[in-house]
């Protein structure tokens, strides 16, 4: 199975959104609500930031938002703080009941 | 709160087998209806599934890994456990331990470095 593709990088100013994108195919992302989101910051372990394409765990902030358009899903940071830096995985349940994860996207706040 | 807790060697040698255990705390592995999941991050380089176990034992395994890989389960400590036979350098990375709440991780350890190193 092969890695989701994410852009290797974003960035964006203090206070405006930017958006990552999660490409698969009807595979996974395409074929299933199951994307789920990951932000890992520096020596830490990942933490589950959106699952099921759009749905927020408790204490997630809600300027983080998912949603999903045919094979490719997207996370949307809103209100962009320097916190956010950090890197970002979307994760897909597969047609063949195993899991992939994407390719990483490091955030920058300038 | 759940906690969950990788242990192992640290190092291993070339062709041996990697062993790691994950110790789930806050939580049964029995009696809840999730499955239990590891994965790896080579250093400096993104996140990789390896596979997940049920209490039952049923097992799940990336097609890549699946001929190396085996995972076990021991209800009477409240862990599973990851193998990976025939190691080589690419193996060395970070392993996590995570629950897998219905399609989603939702609780993750903090990680063990496994070197393969002779």
């Amino acid at each position: 199975q092969s890695a989701l593709t994410q852009p290797a990088s974003v960035s964006g100013s203090p206070g405006q959104s930017i958006t990552i994108s999660c490409t698969g195919t009807s595979s996974d992302v395409g074929g299933y609500n199951y994307v789920s989101w990951y932000r890992q910051s520096p020596g830490k372990a990942p933490k589950l930031m959106i699952f099921e394409v759009r749905n927020r765990p408790s204490g997630v902030s809600p300027r983080f938002s998912g949603s999903k358009s045919g094979s490719t899903a997207s996370l949307t940071i809103s209100g962009l703080q320097a916190e956010d830096e950090a890197d970002f995985y979307c994760s897909s349940y597969t047609s063949s009941n195993t899991y992939v994860f994407g390719t990483g996207t490091k955030v920058t706040v300038l | 709160q759940l906690q969950l807790q990788e242990s192992g060697p640290g190092l291993v040698k070339p062709s041996e087998t990697l062993s790691l255990t994950c110790t789930v705390s806050g939580d049964s592995i029995s009696s809840s209806s999730n499955h239990w999941g590891w994965i790896r991050q080579p250093p400096g380089k993104g996140l990789e599934w390896i596979g997940n176990i049920f209490y039952s034992g049923t097992t799940y395994y990336n097609p890549s890994l699946k001929s190396r890989v085996t995972m076990t389960v021991d209800t009477s400590k409240n862990q599973f456990s990851l193998k990976l036979s025939s190691v080589t350098a690419a193996d060395t990375a970070l392993y996590y331990c995570a629950r897998l709440s219905w399609r989603f991780f939702d609780y993750w350890g903090q990680g063990a470095l496994l070197t393969v190193s002779s």
